[in-house]
């Protein structure tokens, strides 16, 4: 079983377009996160939701918001996509939030045209 | 805030023998150093970790050494295979324990 599934895995779209990528676990974590890996796959994190609570807002345009509808999952929309927006998005999860371990899953891969 | 720099951003050895990965991070109350291998296509993946209790940790043919004094902690992997192909990142803690702070990564490549 998938510890942690995000679909879609593939995601390309026009400028300008609203997306969303979502995000589950089944790991029973309380804590989930949001990354984003550039095309020097340096990782930067984007936001972190405990317990349904967000914990950190990096600073990311407010074109981007997390939605979790309960502790298993964490969504990630977009509105009005740039160019720059063209990147691997990648959600984790960890057992509670601080130094612990964690599960990431496989990515989505969003192309901006 | 946490700062995590690692080096090499590119290594590349023959199968067999050892590679080692350096991290350096900037505060010292840090106290938990994992690592992740990242392969194509797919997301980072927990391959070790450390706790700064402890100066050193092996499983099989990888390890992990932590000076807290020179603040900055290695990743070994020894009689290396192809399949250790993959990229290598460190994390750290961020200045309030939230979240992890990465380093830029290392791309192993294991020549057989």
């Amino acid at each position: 079983d998938t510890a942690v599934s995000q679909t879609p895995k593939y995601l390309v779209t026009q400028m300008g377009n609203d997306k969303s990528i979502k995000c589950e676990q089944n790991l029973g974590h309380d804590t989930m996160y949001w990354y984003k890996q550039d095309s020097k796959k340096f990782l930067k994190i984007m936001f972190s939701y405990n317990n349904k609570e967000l914990i950190i807002n990096e600073t990311v345009p407010n074109r981007f918001s997390p939605k979790s509808p309960d502790k298993a999952h964490l969504n990630l929309h977009i509105n009005s996509l740039e160019l720059g927006d063209s990147a691997v998005y990648f959600c984790a999860s960890s057992r509670t939030l601080g130094n612990q371990p964690q599960h990431f899953g496989d990515g989505t891969r969003l192309s901006i045209l | 805030g946490e700062n995590v720099e690692q080096h090499p951003s590119t290594l590349s050895v023959q199968e067999g023998d050892s590679a080692v990965i350096k991290c350096t991070y900037s505060d010292s109350a840090s106290n938990y150093f994992p690592w992740y291998k990242q392969e194509l296509g797919k997301g980072p993946q927990l391959i070790i970790d450390i706790r700064s209790n402890v100066g050193e940790k092996k499983d099989q043919r990888i390890a992990v050494t932590l000076n807290k004094t020179a603040k900055h902690f290695s990743l070994h992997i020894t009689e290396t295979q192809p399949e250790d192909s993959a990229v290598y990142f460190c994390a750290a803690p961020s200045y309030n324990n939230n979240d992890m702070r990465f380093g830029a990564g290392t791309r192993l490549t294991v020549k057989p």
